[in-house]
């Protein structure tokens, strides 16, 4: 059966540096999306993507994250400047149309010291 | 905005029924999933409810009335592997005429005993 893949699964940074999380959608996906969880607490949308732009973004998704789909396959989350507060589980996610199911990856954990 | 409640927590026994409740207050509803999540892992999908009426897949079987803005998910025959956190999540159009966004409830966490 088809799935989301993430890497890394664990992702340790220090503060202020940039970290790039990768996703490989299921293949014949359209729609791509960015959530996080913070630990203990619910899982937030950060942002949505389909055909090459953002459809979608929440309040959390300002000036220091970034998407892209560099490839056929690959999509990124890049946090150009991290913060503490930045520290949480992010998952990716795909669906078929617009307004299909959303599939889930494994998540990457993203740890910021 | 969108506002979703769910309990915090609840426990049941091996091979019975629980029933999960959700309540939501949305604007442009589009549809209401439920997602199971083990701790550490990614959330999986269980069920999706977009017109009133009860939907059943094996033991699970989630039900949905818009006009109260209420759900449940229904569980028989638990086993303990079920333990885990149920999410609510509802999908709403946006101003953009969008809809795309999942909305997440904070998670029931279910325990079954033995």
């Amino acid at each position: 059966e088809p799935e989301v893949t993430q890497t890394p699964s664990h992702q340790v940074t220090q503060m202020g540096q940039e970290v790039i999380l990768r996703c490989v959608p299921i293949s014949n996906h359209l729609y791509f999306y960015w959530y996080r969880q913070i630990l203990g607490q619910k899982v937030e949308f950060l942002v949505s993507f389909y055909n090459n732009e953002i459809s979608e973004k929440s309040e959390i998704f300002d000036d220091q994250f970034s998407v892209e789909r560099p490839d056929g396959s690959n999509f990124t989350l890049k946090i150009r400047s991290t913060k503490l507060e930045d520290s949480a589980m992010y998952f990716c996610a795909s669906s078929e149309h617009r307004t299909d199911t959303q599939y889930f990856g494994p998540g990457t954990r993203l740890t910021v010291l | 905005g969108q506002n979703i409640d769910q309990p915090t927590e609840m426990t049941a026994t091996e091979g019975a029924i629980v029933q999960i409740n959700c309540t939501y207050q949305t604007s442009g509803f589009n549809g209401l999933f439920w997602y199971q999540q083990h701790a550490g892992e990614a959330p999986t999908f269980l069920s999706y409810n977009v017109l009133d009426g009860l939907e059943e897949k094996g033991r699970f079987s989630s039900f949905l009335s818009r006009s109260k803005g209420y759900s449940y998910l229904l569980l028989k025959e638990l086993q303990m592997k079920d333990s885990a956190s149920y999410l609510c999540a509802v999908r709403a159009l946006s101003s953009s005429g969008s809809a795309r966004q999942l909305t997440f409830g904070s998670g029931t966490q279910l325990t079954v005993l033995p």
